[in-house]
């Protein structure tokens, strides 16, 4: 199957830290996903996209759906010890009917 | 809240053995997925269903069967494990097929096989 290539795949910062994570891929999607997921736990939805072009917030977060309908990235801004985690982008197909996911981001935050 | 529960958090089982792992979502959603999740791979999906006794197979397949006898319940069934499938299982279930919303993940199970 179609692979998104997500970088970086781990980042280890200080707390207070602007962090930014990109995926890219050779097909189009309809909709970007990003995810976060907590030590021990399942993926929770983050943010949506559903346009290109499109740039939405959600707190502390900004994710953009890319002009060209391959790319998206995520920034976390002013990063604190609780964002750590790995984080997931994830495309939705044309069909809308099943979601390709990066290999994620491993974030590590320095207190 | 939509929950989804898997029945093991961990599992340790030997080669040969076959292994089942159970999933149950309450809140009626029609789709639900088995994915598996490998360091530097993502999530990569092995089974999905659309409906009761509905199955089809995704990216990795082999070595994998589901049962999905139920709505709420679908099952990963490992007929023989093997060592190469040691690895953290996901499952996850949306309400529509065509859907612009987000699949809902339940908190996994860590298998180990020996």
């Amino acid at each position: 199957g179609q692979q998104l290539n997500q970088s970086p795949q781990s980042m280890f910062i200080q707390e207070g830290e602007d962090v930014s994570m990109n995926c890219t891929s050779s097909s189009i999607f309809n909709t970007w996903l990003w995810y976060k997921q907590d030590p021990g736990e399942g993926p929770v939805l983050l943010i949506a996209l559903y346009k290109a072009g499109e740039l939405t917030s959600n707190g502390r977060l900004t994710a953009q759906f890319g002009i060209t309908r391959k790319d998206s990235f995520l920034n976390i801004s002013a990063s604190i010890p609780s964002d750590v985690g790995i984080y997931f982008c994830a495309g939705l197909n044309n069909a809308g009917n099943m979601l390709t996911f990066g290999g994620g981001t491993r974030l590590m935050v320095k207190p | 809240d939509v929950k989804v529960t898997q029945s093991s958090r961990y599992l340790v089982k030997r080669t040969g053995e076959k292994v089942f792992l159970e999933c149950v979502q309450d809140m009626d959603h029609e789709n639900m997925f088995w994915y598996r999740q490998d360091p530097g791979l993502g999530l990569r999906l092995i089974y999905f269903s659309y409906d009761v006794k509905m199955k089809e197979k995704g990216d990795i397949p082999e070595g994998y069967s589901v049962s999905r006898e139920k709505k709420e319940r679908f099952s990963l069934i490992l007929e023989s494990a093997s060592t190469n499938q040691t690895s953290m299982y996901l499952c996850a279930s949306i309400k529509t097929r065509v859907y612009q919303e987000t699949q809902y993940f339940g908190p996994g199970t860590r298998l180990l096989v020996l």
